[in-house]
């Protein structure tokens, strides 16, 4: 079956600083991956839609100077916290859409801001 | 606003017994339906997608989807210790569009 990973699993980082999750799909290309936050006892909520070589689109409410979105290749996104803020501790987690319009999460990546 | 309102729980069920699980969403323009399963501090995993009105079985899992009334419904049927878990429903227009999901229903199966 398909397998997205990401990239750190976990990541602890001081207010201020800046923190890049990567997002991959290890056997299949995805011309479209998502990215998903997830606080606390809520459901996921979408933040943008990446699509290989050109620029994210974003959820109304997320916004697109501190979320860096980058998917440069087929089979590689990255997601960068920009500085980050206690608030933006959450559990990040993409998904890979291959050609069949099939979604795949990666694994998530939980962050927390100190 | 797209919504997926799904009752939070928790549900509790027997060991055995046909867990039932509910949802409704907002969006008449939704096409694609699916149910994941979460356990805690982990990502959603697919167990059903359904895209046509009526009932999808998969194993020991039934989805069932009704356009008109803007519900869908998942049945576990033979329900295991296992099966306990949050429970997300999630909808899409189809294609390349992300998913809307609901808050999601914890289940618990009581041996």
């Amino acid at each position: 079956g398909a397998v997205v990973s990401q990239h750190p699993s976990w990541v602890i980082c001081k207010s201020g600083t800046s923190v890049k999750i990567e997002c991959r799909s290890l056997d299949f290309q995805a011309t479209t991956m998502f990215w998903y936050r997830q606080f606390p006892k809520q459901s996921l909520m979408l933040m943008a839609t990446s699509n290989e070589g050109s620029k994210a689109t974003y959820e109304q409410g997320v916004e697109k100077d501190k979320f860096l979105i980058n998917h440069a290749s087929l089979t590689l996104s990255t997601l960068t916290v920009t500085s980050a803020h206690p608030e933006d501790s959450s559990f990040y987690i993409c998904s890979a859409q291959d050609s069949s319009y099939e979604q795949y999460f990666g694994p998530g990546t939980r962050l927390t801001v100190t | 606003q797209k919504e997926v309102e799904q009752n939070s729980g928790p549900l509790s069920v027997p060991e055995g017994a046909i867990a039932s699980l509910n949802c409704t969403y907002s969006d008449r323009g939704s096409q694609s339906f699916f149910w994941y399963r979460q356990y805690s501090g982990k990502s959603p995993e697919l167990i059903m997608f359904i895209y046509s009105n009526g009932d999808k079985e998969d194993g020991r899992f039934t989805a069932q989807l009704n356009k008109a009334s803007q519900y869908v419904s998942l049945l576990i049927r033979d329900s295991q210790p296992s099966d306990s878990a949050t429970y997300l429903c999630a909808v899409n227009k189809g294609g390349a569009d992300g998913l809307t999901f609901g808050k999601g229903t914890h289940l618990i199966i009581q041996p």
